[in-house]
C-alpha cells in the first residue's frame, strides 16, 4: 500500500522560512513531488525529486532522502499569497501517484 | 493546449440519480487519474489509467462507482445511484510520467 504523512497545519510569518515535512511508505517508490492548492482551486505542480538531495526552484526548494523515506518542501521569503495547502505525492511503479492529506499553510503579517 | 478539461464544474443532483463526470486529458499524456477531495479524507486516488487501460481501481469506494476511458482523449466517472456521502470535489489529472500531474479545475458534486 501507499501512505504519506505530513502535518495538517503550519503557521508562519510573512518574510520567514517554513519547512513542510513528508514521510512516506510506498512500495515501488519512484520519486516525490509537491503540489500547491489554493482554496477553491486545483492542485498545481511545484517540484519533483527523483534523486536524493535538494532541488531549488526560486523561493521553493524540495529535498528527498530515500534512505529515510523522507522529504520536505522549503518555502523562503514567505508571501501572503503562499497561504495555501501543500501536498506531497509519491510516484510508485510506472503510473501511480498517491497524495498525502495536505498541509494548510497560513502566512500571517 | 487548454489543459485538462472537466465538465460539469458544478453538479447538484438528488439522491438515487445517476451522475456522470467527464474529463479531457492533455493531448499526448498517457496516464489519467481520478481523485476525490473532501475535508475529512483529503485527496483520494480513485482510479488511474495508462494508455486507456485501467491499472488500479482499488480506490473506487463502491460498485456504485465506475470509470471508463474509451479513447486517449476522454474519460468518464459515473456514480449510480448517487448518495449524499458522495458529495465532494472530483478532480481529473493527466500526466506523461508519474513525476508531474496536471489537474483539471474539478467538478463540485452535491448530492441532496
Amino acid at each position: 500500500g501507499q501512505s504519506l504523512e505530513q502535518p495538517s497545519e503550519v503557521t508562519a510569518v510573512e518574510g520567514a522560512i517554513v519547512q513542510i515535512n513528508c514521510t512516506y511508505q510506498t512500495s515501488g517508490f519512484y520519486g516525490l513531488s509537491w503540489y500547491q492548492q489554493h482554496d477553491g482551486g486545483a492542485p498545481t505542480f511545484l517540484s519533483y525529486n527523483g534523486l536524493d538531495g535538494l532541488e531549488e526552484t526560486g523561493r521553493f526548494s524540495s529535498f528527498l532522502s530515500r534512505s529515510d523515506s523522507y522529504g520536505y518542501l522549503l518555502l523562503q521569503e514567505l508571501q501572503m499569497k503562499d497561504s495555501a495547502s501543500y501536498f506531497c505525492a509519491a510516484g510508485a511503479g510506472s503510473y501511480q501517484l498517491t497524495f498525502g492529506k495536505g498541509t494548510k499553510l497560513s502566512v500571517i503579517p | 493546449d487548454a489543459g485538462v478539461i472537466q465538465s460539469p464544474r458544478h453538479e447538484v443532483t438528488e439522491m438515487g440519480q445517476e451522475v456522470t463526470l467527464r474529463c479531457k486529458p492533455i493531448s499526448g499524456h498517457n496516464s489519467l487519474f481520478w481523485y476525490r477531495q473532501t475535508m475529512m479524507r483529503g485527496l483520494e486516488l480513485l482510479i488511474y489509467f495508462n494508455n486507456n487501460v485501467p491499472i488500479d481501481d482499488s480506490g473506487m469506494p463502491e460498485d456504485r462507482f465506475s470509470a471508463k476511458m474509451p479513447n486517449a482523449s476522454f474519460s468518464t466517472l459515473k456514480i449510480q445511484p448517487s448518495e449524499p456521502r458522495d458529495s465532494a470535489v472530483y478532480f481529473c489529472a493527466s500526466s506523461l510520467a508519474n513525476t508531474e500531474a496536471f489537474f483539471g479545475q474539478g467538478t463540485r458534486l452535491t448530492v441532496v
